[in-house]
């Protein structure tokens, strides 16, 4: 089984600044399959990313993601209100799909 | 638009079973694989069950192998999961999310219902 570690566990930034968050797997991830996804208070998750960089339809472009192998980000250039909420990382090149622990962003 | 919207959730006691349901439209039902992907409250989110667009192919996390069931009946565009043997470590929101091809395998989650609460406790 593929183990993600996200960090940090929680990152306090204000509106308008840049937001960086890290996803590192125990092992490689097959062909790059990673996603990750946003969760807002008492909502579902929604799925931003795929294929590591591809952004899901909608997702707007200060959304960003890159990495290879073991070690994968995300980045939202500019946060918007909107953006404060949990960010998991999830591989599915191999079963069991695994995700991670999870990201906090919240408003400083 | 996709909906998907799950239902069957309550409060179970241990060593009970339980059927959950997830009613899908705005999509060919049966062109894609289907997850249930489940959330313990306040933690992270949990892979349980995956069934290819057929039914031909399912998988199963170790933590539910054995005791749950994914199937899906493509008629109805109705997804479901047969739970036995409930523990109270199955205490969750569940939630049913479609894949984006008809594999089985090596899929993330499109598109998500808003879950259905099981709580397992005597």
């Amino acid at each position: 089984e593929i183990v993600l570690t996200q960090s940090p566990g929680t990152l306090a930034l204000s509106p308008g600044e840049r937001a960086t968050l890290s996803c590192r797997a125990s092992q490689g991830v097959d062909n790059n399959n990673l996603a990750w996804y946003q969760q807002r208070p008492g909502q579902a998750p929604r799925l931003l990313m795929f294929g590591v960089s591809s952004r899901a339809t909608g997702i707007p472009d200060r959304f960003s993601g890159s990495g290879s192998g073991t070690d994968f980000s995300l980045t939202i250039s500019r946060l918007e209100p909107e953006d404060f909420a949990v960010y998991y990382c999830q591989q599915y090149g191999s079963s069991p799909l695994t995700f991670g622990g999870g990201t906090k962003v919240e408003i400083k | 638009e996709v909906q998907l919207v799950e239902s069957g959730g309550e409060l179970v006691q241990p060593g009970g079973s339980l059927r959950l349901s997830c009613a899908a439209s705005g999509l060919t039902f049966s062109s894609f694989a289907m997850n249930w992907v489940r959330q313990a409250p306040g933690k992270g989110l949990e892979w349980v069950s995956v069934i290819s667009g057929s039914g031909s192919t399912t998988d199963y996390a170790d933590s539910v192998k054995g005791r749950f069931t994914i199937s899906r009946d493509n008629s109805k565009n109705t997804l479901y999961l047969q739970m036995n043997s409930l523990r109270a470590e199955d205490t969750a929101i569940y939630y049913c999310a479609k894949a984006p091809r008809r594999s089985g395998s090596s899929n993330y989650c499109d598109y998500w219902g808003q879950g259905t609460l099981v709580t397992v406790s005597a």
